[in-house]
Parts: C-alpha cells; sequence; structure tokens
C-alpha cells in the first residue's frame, strides 16, 4: 500500500521557472491537500480538494493553483517561482473532511527557488 | 498566526526518562491532534483527543486537553532514541472540518543514549 505518493522529492528552479509537484493516493481519499513547511512556522495550508472537480483555497494560496481531475491526483503548479516559495511542501489526504479523520501525508518535496 | 503553539521548542532528554511537551491554542476547537515528524520525512497521526475528553492513552502516549486553558501536553514515557522527532498539535476550530486544521510549530525532541 503505497499511501500518499510525492514527487520529485528534490528540485531546484530559477526564479520565473514553473513546475509541478505531483501527488497521488491510492486509499480513495475523497479529501487531498498542500501544505508547505518553513523554520519557525509549522504547516501552512495552499489549497485542498473535497473530491474531483472541487478545490478550494487554504491560508497561503498565492502564486499556486491546484487541479483534481481524478480521485487519486492533485498535483500543485507553481506559475512563476519566487524565492519565497523554497519551501518544503507536504501533500496529504484523508477519508473525508469531517473533523478528526486522520490525514496521511506523503514524504515531502524540497524546493529551492534560486 | 498559528492557533497551535508547542512548548518547549526543543527538548534533550535521555533514553528512559519521559517527556512532556506542550500545545497552547487560541480558539475554540473540535478535536486536537498530534503528529511525529521524523528529520527529512513526512508527518505521522500519533493521536487524537476530542474537546469532550481530558485524557487518552496509546501505548506509550498519554496526551491530556484542557479546553478551560486552552492546552495539550503529550507525554512519552520510557523514551527511546527512536523517539527522536518534531512533534506537532494540530487543532481543527469549530467548523468541524478537516480543511480548517491547523499546526502548531513543533517541539524538537532529542532522545540520546
Amino acid at each position: 500500500n503505497a499511501g500518499v505518493t510525492q514527487t520529485p522529492k528534490f528540485q531546484v528552479l530559477k526564479t520565473g521557472q514553473s513546475m509541478t509537484l505531483q501527488c497521488a493516493q491510492d486509499m480513495n481519499h475523497e479529501y487531498m491537500s498542500w501544505y508547505r513547511q518553513d523554520p519557525g512556522m509549522g504547516l501552512r495550508l495552499i489549497h485542498y480538494s473535497v473530491g474531483a472537480g472541487i478545490t478550494d483555497q487554504g491560508e497561503v494560496p498565492n502564486g499556486y493553483n491546484v487541479s483534481r481531475s481524478t480521485t487519486e491526483d492533485f498535483p500543485l503548479r507553481l506559475l512563476s517561482a519566487a524565492p519565497s516559495q523554497t519551501s518544503v511542501y507536504f501533500c496529504a489526504s484523508s477519508y473525508s473532511l469531517i473533523s478528526g479523520n486522520t490525514i496521511y501525508f506523503g514524504e515531502g518535496s524540497w524546493l529551492t527557488v534560486v | 498566526s498559528q492557533q497551535g503553539e508547542e512548548d518547549p521548542q526543543a527538548l534533550s532528554i535521555q533514553e528512559g526518562e519521559n517527556a512532556t511537551m506542550n500545545c497552547s491554542y487560541k480558539t475554540s476547537i473540535n478535536n486536537l491532534q498530534w503528529y511525529r515528524q521524523n528529520s527529512g520525512r513526512g508527518l505521522v497521526h500519533l493521536i487524537l483527543i476530542r474537546s469532550n475528553e481530558r485524557e487518552k492513552h496509546s501505548g506509550r502516549l498519554r496526551v491530556t486537553l484542557d479546553t478551560s486553558k486552552k492546552s495539550s501536553s503529550l507525554l512519552i514515557t520510557a523514551s527511546r532514541a527512536a523517539d527522536t522527532a518534531s512533534y506537532f498539535c494540530a487543532t481543527d476550530g469549530s467548523t468541524g472540518t478537516a480543511s480548517k486544521l491547523t499546526f502548531g510549530t513543533g517541539t524538537r525532541l532529542q532522545v540520546t543514549l
């Protein structure tokens, strides 16, 4: 059981470049989300989705786009990378949006924007 | 601003000792969860305590919740070197949805032999 799989693990981008972080889960979870983790800041929610075709913004959505064409996949797109987007990105999923459901995290994607 | 704030930021203990870390939050919650993050890895769910519960156990973990003080504590008994990790509390607001889960800044626990 793979759980939540993120790719790539590491990426270096130049300012202005675009890229997509991939996320896939094989648990048939409806709820998926993207967080970024910065030193001393904890995890902050970027975007989330409650099902295929439905996405919404989290706490820090600017500079990122998401789509949810299938239940399994939830890619995060950086449209024009900026140094402020240097961070560790985590994809997560859970069975439902209802409070209390365990959230499963991917292993993280380390992104550096130079 | 972060809903959950862990205290201390860092904790170093010897194997066999107990480790206690605290989490304070600001607004009403439905539940509070604790997660562990090993270096370079994703977060792993440890335990959840609901707002109507005061104490919960899971193996060597003991979590307490005081809603009047808006605080929670995580106790790891008889710590092991493998417990070395960062520990985060996460709260969801009274809206009761996972989309509002807010993580604290974490406590880095170092367990030495």
